[in-house]
């Protein structure tokens, strides 16, 4: 049972344009959320997270938003850059724990 | 080092054989974490530390797989008998407390292929 779902498996977007990444999670107790990037050959870098309590988060050209509601977080960046291009994955975990459970990522390629 | 440091990056062994994997977290992070990535999935948690301590191992597969980290700060990861379902990519990640706020920082992981 994946309890974090990425249903893109991969998207395409023109450099400057904006990269919506979507998750969705079916555990109700989940209340801290992550995305992480992947590069090939390297291991995955924290790129931002939220809390439950928040529904926006910004750093920079990432903004993540979450609905909790509808079980759902995605993960803006605008503009998006070549250097963007990578596997972005979403986590979450209940809180004051440390498991994260992860989705099985989204490609992103930003074409310049 | 400046990042979480995991040898070798490449492994590759025969199907029975006893492999391990080492891990060398950021100085001071007290927690460390094993996660398991196979092709196109997500990391999977296999065990985390708090200090020497395994504190949830609940992610090991079965009883082949062991992890220690005697000292509180280099952690090694055993496969005894390995399997070729055991192949993957082998991430080790640590932090300084709870992941909560600012994630694990992950190393490059190492690739194990059993043949």
């Amino acid at each position: 049972d994946q309890q974090v779902k990425q249903n893109s498996p991969s998207l395409s977007v023109q450099e400057g344009r904006i990269s919506i990444l979507n998750c969705d999670y079916t555990n109700s107790m989940f209340d801290y959320f992550l995305w992480y990037k992947k590069y090939p050959a390297e291991g995955p870098t924290f790129l931002i997270s939220i809390s439950s309590i928040k529904d926006k988060n910004e750093d920079g050209r990432f903004t993540v938003f979450l609905n909790k509601s509808a079980k759902h977080l995605s993960l803006h960046i605008v503009p998006s850059q070549p250097g963007d291009s990578a596997v972005y994955f979403c986590a979450a975990s209940g809180s004051g724990t440390y498991k994260y459970i992860f989705g099985t990522g989204t490609r992103l390629k930003v074409l310049a | 080092g400046a990042g979480v440091s995991q040898t070798p990056s490449n492994k590759v062994t025969e199907k029975g054989k006893y492999v391990e994997l080492r891990c060398d977290p950021i100085s001071g992070h007290t927690a460390l974490y094993w996660y398991r990535q196979s092709l196109g999935q997500g990391p999977e948690f296999l065990i985390y530390f708090q200090g020497t301590g395994a504190a949830d191992d609940s992610g090991l597969p079965n009883d082949r797989f062991f992890a220690v980290r005697p000292e509180g700060s280099v952690s090694t990861l055993k496969i005894q008998r390995t399997e070729r379902g055991d192949s993957a990519v082998y991430l080790c990640a640590s932090s300084p407390g709870t992941a909560n706020d600012y994630g694990y920082t992950f190393g490059s992981g190492t690739r194990l292929t059993v043949v």
